[in-house]
């Protein structure tokens, strides 16, 4: 059975740099879309962007400027960093696997999910 | 990008009911739609994928359909774990993004 497993900081300062782990087991890192979502508290899903197994990535514009992922299939994890955080970063982030081999990309696992504060 | 757009952005229905949520793309998604239910505090769960595929264990009381611009997630007969909301998503185009969530709640 697949996992996936966020690491990180739950509080971050405003303008400095959000960083997070997602650890997977149970599974390859290959071939697949590995994603983070964001969801600010009390509101709905948003896709910030992924990284494949290769290491190619692609980021949603809104964040493009101040996001970077990376994947180490060594480890079997992917990172995501965001910089100068601010208030409206706050949200629960969730690492997901993007399954498009042989259908449309949809997101069969996720993470439990972190919630990261920002805050001085 | 393309915007997601579901009705209604929530709904009271009793246990039993048959239940309709509706999700509208502002351009061509080619049927690229995947649905999720979300439960308070719980992690977002993949229902249908490529807009009328069922996931792996999803029960067969959910459905997905396609009538021209218009993509329907039914639920045949409301259960009482089935209180959520649900959210649509598209995965044709870049940046994937989802709708704002449709809230089903116990009449």
């Amino acid at each position: 059975q697949v996992q996936l497993q966020e690491s990180g900081p739950g509080l971050v300062k405003p303008s400095e740099t959000l960083s997070l782990t997602c650890t997977v087991s149970g599974g390859s890192i290959g071939n697949y879309y590995w994603s983070w979502i964001r969801q600010p508290p009390g509101k709905g899903l948003e896709w910030i962007g992924y990284v494949y197994y290769s290491g190619g990535t692609n980021y949603n514009p809104s964040l493009k400027t101040r996001v970077s992922m990376s994947v180490d299939t060594s480890k079997n994890q992917f990172s995501l960093k965001l910089t100068s955080v601010t208030a409206a970063d706050t949200a629960v982030y969730y690492c997901a696997r993007g399954e498009g081999n042989a259908s449309p990309v949809h997101f069969d696992y996720w993470g439990q999910g972190t919630l990261v504060s920002v805050s001085s | 990008d393309i915007q997601m757009t579901q009705s209604p952005s929530s709904l009271s229905a009793s246990v039993g009911d048959r239940v309709t949520i509706t999700c509208r793309a502002s351009h061509n998604t080619n049927n690229y739609i995947n649905w999720y239910q979300q439960k308070p505090g719980k992690v977002p769960k993949l229902l249908i994928y490529a807009a009328s595929s069922l996931q792996s264990g999803v029960p067969s009381r959910f459905s997905g359909t396609v009538s021209g611009p218009d993509f329907t997630l039914t639920i045949s007969s409301l259960q009482p774990e089935d209180f959520a909301t649900y959210y649509c998503q598209q995965s044709y185009s870049l940046p994937w993004t989802f709708g704002q969530g449709t809230k089903v709640e116990i009449k």
